[in-house]
């Protein structure tokens, strides 16, 4: 299977631990893409990356967020201190910069965190 | 603003009923992209068409079809002749900024019985 892939599928954390999940996008990928999707609403935009450079961050990804993608490959996204409304699914996304797939975004199946 | 409007939240069809799912957009930018997404119940988000904001052009993709009107700023889908699996949350989606963020609706749940 050479499609995105997140680990873990699912995580379930008390309030206050911190989680890291990881995205493996397609291999010859060089944009990666963090989204947050809650229940019944669409994936918001958290943050990209073009090879290992972060060019763009959302205002939802608080100082407690963290990606990094240190090798132009696999991705981590960390949240420290865990709340309750962090509670989602986080999803990874990766696309090709072409003239032919421009834009066009392939998604994992998503971690799905719960904080309790 | 920029934002992708979605105002069905839920639609229920029989088997073989054509169904059109609405999509309105707002954006200041005359260069922009227009997607669909399907999301299966096992919850991976599928591409299945970009159209660009210089192509007006109606595309139909097997039972599926689309038609994009700027004059309205829409982006419609339709499913032609319904089948079970195409039961989904499907999602329109606006990308101005030349591909690192895409914005999303808040989807369309499509029940199709049997």
């Amino acid at each position: 299977d050479t499609g995105v892939s997140q680990d873990p599928r699912h995580k379930i954390t008390k309030r206050g631990q911190n989680v890291t999940f990881r995205c493996d996008p397609i291999s010859e990928h060089n944009r990666l893409y963090w989204y947050r999707q809650t229940l019944g609403q669409g994936p918001e935009f958290l943050t990209y990356f073009q090879n290992e450079a972060q060019l763009e961050k959302s205002r939802l990804l608080s100082d407690r967020f963290s990606a990094e993608r240190p090798k132009g490959s696999f991705s981590t996204l960390e949240i420290q201190r865990t709340e309750q409304g962090d509670s989602a699914m986080y999803l990874c996304a990766s696309s090709l910069t072409s003239e032919a797939t421009n834009e066009k975004l392939f998604f994992g199946s998503g971690t799905q965190l719960s904080v309790l | 603003a920029q934002k992708v409007t979605q105002a069905q939240t839920e639609i229920s069809v029989v088997e073989k009923e054509d169904v059109t799912l609405d999509c309105v957009y707002e954006t200041r930018d005359t260069t922009y992209y227009l997607f669909w997404y399907k999301q299966p119940p096992s919850g991976e988000l599928v591409f299945l068409i970009r159209r660009n904001s210089f192509d007006e052009q109606n595309e139909i993709s097997g039972r599926y079809s689309w038609n994009f009107q700027k004059s309205t700023s829409s982006f419609n889908f339709t499913i032609t002749a319904s089948q079970v699996v195409d039961s989904a949350v499907y999602f329109c989606a606006l990308d101005y900024t030349g591909g690192f963020k895409t914005i999303f609706g808040a989807g369309t749940r499509l029940f199709v019985k049997a």
